[in-house]
């Protein structure tokens, strides 16, 4: 199907254990996110990719590692995983391009629940 | 930098009853608002955007919001909600002009809109 995916949608592991959480798009969108969302912070930007091999930090990167080798995709690892970083997470992506034309408008994903024990 | 205050974190209200969700928003230069649902468990959708134009935008579901550039306010209304609006809402906001890799939103951090019979 057409869309946004992400997977795992729930996933639990262990302090210090690396987790990768998968993001897929189908629409050839050149910009992608991660927003980790938190009861009192709504949603922050971890990391954002402009294109494929472009990436940048958002608001809260530390803890965290991207990469984008293929457009359709933007995986979030975890390198050692912490309690604080239990989280739902939630990645998306727009149709902007890096010249600023289009409407800014974010497509998501349905969100990864993370908890780290 | 732009930045977003919802200043509600909850909102109760009846059924058929008219509701508001005020956003109000910090830039020094043109924005681009938005206003997202969340429904439990779900991921964000789009219910309406402001790029520019008419100040009055209609958005999904019966939903409107007018832009206020004096009072820097982009604030949510139905005139009557039903239950299944039951929901979070998220105002964002994102400079119109970009430069770079700048395309992402900046969240506020969310009103909680709860519908009673």
């Amino acid at each position: 199907d057409a869309g946004i995916t992400q997977s795992p949608r729930y996933k639990i592991t262990e302090t210090g254990r690396q987790v990768t959480l998968m993001c897929h798009q189908t629409w050839s969108h050149s910009y992608m996110f991660w927003y980790r969302q938190d009861l009192g912070h709504g949603l922050r930007l971890i990391y954002y990719s402009a294109a494929a091999d472009i990436t940048d930090k958002g608001e809260v990167p530390d803890g965290y590692v991207v990469s984008r080798s293929k457009t359709e995709n933007f995986p979030l690892t975890l390198e050692s995983a912490t309690r604080s970083q239990t989280s739902v997470y939630f990645c998306a992506s727009s149709a902007e391009t890096s010249g600023g034309a289009g409407t800014g408008e974010l497509f998501f994903g349905e969100g990864s629940r993370l908890t780290v024990l | 930098a732009q930045s977003v205050t919802q200043l509600d974190s909850q909102v109760p209200v009846f059924e058929e009853a008219p509701v508001e969700l005020r956003c109000n928003y910090s830039s020094s230069v043109s924005v681009y608002l938005f206003w997202y649902v969340q429904y439990p468990n779900q991921g964000l959708q789009l219910l309406l955007k402001y790029l520019s134009g008419s100040t009055l935008v209609k958005g999904i579901n019966g939903f409107e919001a007018e832009f206020n550039k004096s009072q820097t306010s982009f604030h949510l209304r139905k005139p009557s909600v039903h239950i299944s609006d039951t929901a979070e809402y998220f105002c964002a906001v994102r400079r119109a002009v970009l430069g770079g890799s700048q395309g992402n939103l900046i969240f506020g951090k969310g009103t909680k809109l709860s519908v009673k019979p």
